[in-house]
């Protein structure tokens, strides 16, 4: 059965640094999403990305990150400065067909920064 | 904010006994779905329901919608203790263009064998 890939699972890094992480989408979708899960706390979502542009994206998807498709079948999430309070765990997820079905999400990048 | 609460927080039960996990939400939905996460890992899809829909089966797994309360609950029959996980709804605002799940806070569940 198709899945969503990421790599890598667990990414350790220092604060200030920059952080890319990897997202393979299930082939034949066209909608792309990144959200993350600090901790003991909810699923919070960041960005979605359709047609190669960025469609919507939350309060915390701020000018620290990016997302970009940079060929038919990566999606990646940059982190520019990395800071503390970025260690969770980041899901990415994608949709076939229409926005509204089925988020199939990847198991997850645990990023922590030290 | 979107989302409101699931309750309970945390549930246990006994194996083969059923289990009901409750969901509010505060705005309209286009649909409501409930994901499965095992501990430290990835979210599972269980089961999308539609606005227009207010009973959905999938095996041992019932969701029930109710939009005029803004609640859905999902009911695990006959657990087992692979069904051990934390279960979270989520829902797609119906607003034009808006995707993005919505994630409730999540029901632990820890089925006793």
């Amino acid at each position: 059965e198709p899945e969503v890939t990421q790599t890598p699972s667990h990414q350790v890094t220092q604060m200030g640094q920059e952080v890319i992480l990897r997202c393979v989408p299930i082939s034949n979708h066209l909608y792309f999403y990144w959200y993350r899960q600090i901790l003991g706390q909810k699923v919070e979502f960041l960005v979605s990305f359709y047609n190669n542009e960025i469609s919507e994206k939350s309060e915390i998807f701020d000018d620290q990150f990016s997302v970009e498709r940079p060929d038919g079948s990566n999606f990646t999430l940059k982190i520019r400065s990395t800071k503390l309070e970025d260690s969770a765990m980041y899901f990415c997820a994608s949709t076939e067909g229409w926005g509204g079905n089925i988020q199939y999400f990847g198991a997850g990048t645990r990023l922590s920064v030290l | 904010s979107q989302q409101g609460e699931e309750d309970p927080q945390a549930l246990s039960i006994q194996e083969g006994e059923n289990a009901t996990m409750n969901c509010s939400y505060k705005t309209s939905i286009n649909n409501l779905q409930w994901y499965r996460q095992n501990s430290g890992r990835g979210l599972v899809h269980l089961i999308l329901i539609r606005s227009n829909e207010r009973e959905k089966h999938s095996g041992r797994l019932r969701v029930t919608l109710d939009t005029s309360k803004k609640s859905s609950s999902l009911l695990i029959t006959a657990s087992r203790a692979a069904d051990t996980a934390s279960y979270f709804c989520a829902t797609v605002y119906s607003g034009a263009g808006s995707y993005q799940l919505t994630f409730g806070k999540g029901t632990k569940l820890s089925v006793i064998p």
